[in-house]
């Protein structure tokens, strides 16, 4: 079974379009994550929720939304795609917030903004 | 912000040679971990290290915690062409602004020649 899941895969979609990503962990783990990385395959934190609730905001444009229906899911919802947000979006999970940092990673999400 | 510098950046090595990559921090981190990244796939993690000085390995892997707590490096031996794909050092700052905060490093590209 997967232990992160993202859907979908890949997603080719135009500028000023609204999209979501959505992510599921089957580990019973408290606390989800979004990073994004970039063509250079920088990683960089973008949110973190613990328990369906915000605790990281890395100063990540408004048109970005993330929402934790339950604390299995964290959904990523982008408004008006601009050229720059093409690149791979990873959620992520972790047992319980401050107690460990060994964070597991979905398989990612490929946005391409046309 | 807060910066990893990993190095090398890429690595071209035959099979059976041994590899080393490391990743020096401008703060003091709690905890380093290692993760590597299949193409197409998100990081899976290889090492976690928690206390200054501590060395870890997992099968041909070895990692150790820096002393001074700014560094960490990653040792592969005898390398396989499976042992292909980039490697990212990631760690968390001491200081409660930065809990659950990881940072990652630039990567470490690894190609093995059978």
């Amino acid at each position: 079974d997967t232990a992160v899941s993202q859907t979908p895969k890949y997603l080719v979609t135009q500028m000023g379009n609204d999209k979501s990503i959505k992510c599921e962990q089957n580990l019973g783990h408290d606390t989800m994550y979004w990073y994004k990385q970039d063509s250079k395959k920088f990683l960089k934190i973008m949110f973190s929720y613990n328990n369906k609730e915000l605790i990281i905001n890395e100063t990540v444009p408004n048109r970005f939304s993330p929402k934790s229906p339950d604390k299995a899911h964290l959904n990523l919802h982008i408004n008006s795609l601009e050229l720059g947000d093409s690149a791979v979006y990873f959620c992520a999970s972790s047992q319980e917030w401050g107690l460990s940092d060994e964070q597991f990673f979905g398989p990612g999400t490929r946005l391409t903004v046309l | 912000g807060q910066q990893l510098n990993q190095s090398p950046q890429s690595m071209f090595i035959q099979e059976g040679e041994d590899v080393s990559m490391n990743c020096t921090s401008s703060s003091i981190f709690n905890t380093w971990l290692w993760y590597k990244q299949d193409p197409g796939e998100g990081p899976v993690l290889l090492i976690a290290l928690y206390k200054a000085g501590e060395l870890t390995s997992n099968g041909r892997l070895t990692a150790q915690f820096g002393i001074t707590r700014k560094d960490s490096f990653l040792n592969i031996s005898a390398s396989i062409p499976s042992d292909v794909g980039i490697y990212f050092c990631a760690g968390q700052s001491v200081g409660s602004s930065n809990t659950g905060k990881l940072i990652f490093g630039q990567g470490t590209t690894l190609q093995v020649k059978p």
